[in-house]
């Protein structure tokens, strides 16, 4: 069975500071895709990067990156440089060949102050 | 306006009573979602359908039904709400295979269900 694990429940820091959140995740699976959702206190779920387990190229995306670990099973999210608008609760899912569903982690809460 | 809509937003209804929550989408997808969010669980899937004729189970659909009406419109039911139903749900779609290297998730704002 797949299991991601955000072991952060709650991250609070100020603007413009860094911000680091972490996602490992458990699989049998050698091809399996790895996801970031973002939940802004509007509700809603937003798509932020997809990434399939061939690819271990880091990504960045503005003030985002990812850095992808298959050695550790880690698929982790920095936010640079961090403002209020990114205060969000963000998800780390995982999806293998034979699932039907993704497997989300419980969410890492961050909150930046101004 | 929002291309996954979900009614009503919120609601409080008491132990015992029947709920319906409805979805309906305009981006033409045919696949449909319908997750719960709880506190320190993430989001669990209830039920999923790939099109009009398709209904599944997912990992926690006991309590819960599903109609599919027509591809944009996937509703989820309650018949007799309990408090441990109280949660945050959310629709979703999805065009392609979530194990594409396109596939991807869209979500309704959500629905607040609280059972007294």
């Amino acid at each position: 069975a797949q299991k991601v694990t955000q072991a952060q429940t709650e991250i609070s820091v100020v603007e413009k500071e860094d911000v680091t959140l972490d996602c490992v995740y458990e699989t049998r699976d050698t091809t399996y895709y790895l996801f970031w959702y973002k939940q802004p206190p509007s509700g809603e779920l937003v798509f932020l990067i997809r990434r399939n387990s061939f690819d271990e190229q880091n990504e960045i995306s503005g003030r985002y990156s990812w850095n992808f670990q298959k050695s550790t099973s880690s698929f982790n999210f920095t936010i640079t440089a961090s403002q209020v608008v990114d205060s969000a609760v963000y998800f780390c899912a995982l999806i293998g060949p034979n699932d039907y569903k993704l497997s989300f982690g419980a969410g890492t809460t961050v909150t930046v102050r101004a | 306006d929002a291309d996954v809509t979900q009614t009503p937003r919120n609601r409080i209804t008491k132990t015992g009573k029947r709920i319906m929550l409805e979805c309906s989408q305009t981006k033409g997808h045919d696949r449909m979602y319908w997750y719960r969010q709880d506190p320190g669980l993430g989001l669990r899937l209830i039920y999923y359908s790939f099109d009009v004729k398709d209904i599944n189970k997912g990992e926690i659909s006991d309590g819960y039904s599903v109609s599919r009406q027509a591809q944009a419109k996937f509703s989820l039911s309650l018949e007799s709400a309990i408090p441990n139903q109280t949660a945050l749900y959310f629709c979703a779609t999805s065009e392609k295979d979530l194990r594409s290297n396109t596939g991807e998730l869209f979500f309704g704002e959500g629905s607040r269900l609280t059972v007294l």
